[in-house]
């Protein structure tokens, strides 16, 4: 398996531009993260979604996020418009969810610059 | 909700010695703690895992023990070597409705030095 699949690696935008990032989860998991790093914030969870249901939202900052996973094999993370304050890097991770949390497969995230 | 906090913020050990980083979590209903390395550049990876039913656990240079009672659990690297130089981050899973996600410390960055 390739692991998880997140494109594009690199993503330099201007503010106000719309941001789509893009992630394939490993076949057959059942639950894909979504997580934001910055240096002063940490790795954030943003959303997740088991068996392809949004489960909790409740780390997207502001109505300018929006995710979606309309199968088991592709989620996209939607900024509009972006602001400098979004740059970071954006990891998608997948687990086989079974019982309670198990080992999260990182993908190898997206560089987002907001100029 | 869960609040996962880890120390120290930065480690610094010579190469051979052993190195610390420990977690506290708030959620008492926490039932998996899982630990991440993060290689400059890289994604987090798993390095090790333990379940609330279970104090320790071991692998070849690293392990991880679990209090409940205190809520705290500790990664340990003995013999460290330079490879170990890496940011590593604490999670807790918190025990409400069947939820898959994980809460991450703010990470340890060890440097190990030659």
């Amino acid at each position: 398996d390739a692991g998880v699949i997140q494109s594009p690696r690199h993503e330099v935008t201007e503010m106000g531009q719309e941001v789509t990032l893009r992630c394939k989860p490993i076949s057959g998991h059942n639950s894909l993260f979504w997580y934001r790093q910055t240096m002063m914030r940490g790795l954030e969870l943003l959303i997740y979604f088991n068996n392809n249901v949004p489960i909790d939202d409740s780390g997207m900052p502001e109505d300018r996020f929006s995710a979606k996973m309309p199968n088991a094999s592709f989620s996209t993370l939607k900024i509009q418009p972006s602001e400098p304050r979004d740059s970071a890097v954006y990891f998608c991770a997948s687990s086989l969810s079974s019982g309670g949390a198990g080992e999260q497969f990182f993908g190898p995230g997206t560089r987002l610059t907001v100029l | 909700g869960e609040n996962v906090e880890q120390h120290p913020s930065t480690l610094s050990v010579q190469e051979g010695d052993s190195a610390v980083i420990k977690c506290t979590y708030s959620d008492s209903a926490s039932n998996y703690f899982p630990w991440y390395k993060q290689e400059l550049g890289k994604r987090p990876q798993l390095i090790i895992d333990i379940r609330s039913n279970v104090g320790e656990k071991k692998d070849q240079r690293i392990a991880v023990t679990l209090n409940k009672t205190a809520k705290h659990f500790s990664l340990h690297i003995t013999e460290t070597q330079p490879e170990d130089s890496a940011v590593y981050f604490c999670a807790a899973s918190p025990r409400m409705d069947s939820s898959y996600k994980l809460i991450f410390g703010s990470g340890t960055r060890l440097l190990v030095r030659p």
